[in-house]
């Protein structure tokens, strides 16, 4: 079974600083992909970010990247010159690849980022 | 249509009422997926469907929930016998070919007094 452990229940960080929130998973799959979702509280699931597990290099998009340490089964999401309107839920989730029917996502617990002025 | 549609965005229901949460995928989605996420977690797999059968419905809690998507479109989940524990708010997810992303709905928040 899949599972992703986030940690750090909660964060701080002050505008245009970088920070990054941590993300452990535990698979058996060779194939697995990925993901980082932002979650502000009005509740939609906005995705950010994807590292398939055969990918060399770490994803980015924008003020994001992901820091895939497959070895040590991480994958942190870091976040470059914060703004206020970062301030949110952030989950980590894993799915399985190219199996016949498990393609869901597995969900961590997440972490609340709150920026500070 | 655009995205993710979900109705309605609030239900308040008594314990023991039956209720119907609809997800209306983006067009041309094949598969579509059911979260529950309650307060201060992260979402939970229910269902998954691919076109209109359930591909996989281990997620589901109990035979109370039951969900459907008879056209391969619309999806509709249907909790029976509602208890306080329901409370959540329910997510609905689509996507297309394999590899492709997920694009969530609002999401139904479902509060059972």
């Amino acid at each position: 079974a899949q599972k992703i452990t986030q940690t750090q229940p909660g964060m701080f960080v002050q505008e245009k600083e970088a920070v990054t929130l941590d993300c452990t998973y535990d698979t058996s799959d060779q194939s697995y992909g990925l993901f980082w979702y932002k979650q502000p509280s009005s509740g939609e699931m906005i995705f950010l970010i994807y590292q398939g597990s055969y990918d060399e290099q770490n994803a980015t998009e924008g003020r994001y990247s992901l820091n895939f340490q497959k070895a040590r089964k991480s994958a942190n999401l870091v976040i470059s010159a914060s703004q206020l309107g970062d301030s949110a839920m952030y989950f980590c989730a894993m799915r399985e690849l190219y199996t016949g029917t498990a393609s869901k996502l597995t969900f961590g617990t997440g972490t609340r980022l709150q920026v500070t002025l | 249509g655009a995205g993710v549609s979900q109705t309605p965005s609030n239900k308040v229901t008594e314990k023991g009422k039956y209720v119907e949460l609809r997800c209306d995928p983006i067009s041309g989605h094949t598969a579509l997926y059911w979260y529950r996420q309650s307060l201060g977690q992260g979402p939970e797999f229910l269902i998954y469907f691919q076109g209109t059968g359930a591909a996989d419905d281990s997620g589901l809690p109990n035979d109370r929930f039951f969900a459907v998507r008879p056209e391969g479109s619309v999806s509709t989940l249907k909790i029976q016998r509602t208890e306080r524990g329901d409370s959540a708010v329910y997510l609905c997810a689509s996507s297309g070919p394999a590899g492709s992303g997920y694009t969530f709905g609002s999401g139904t928040r479902l509060t059972v007094v």
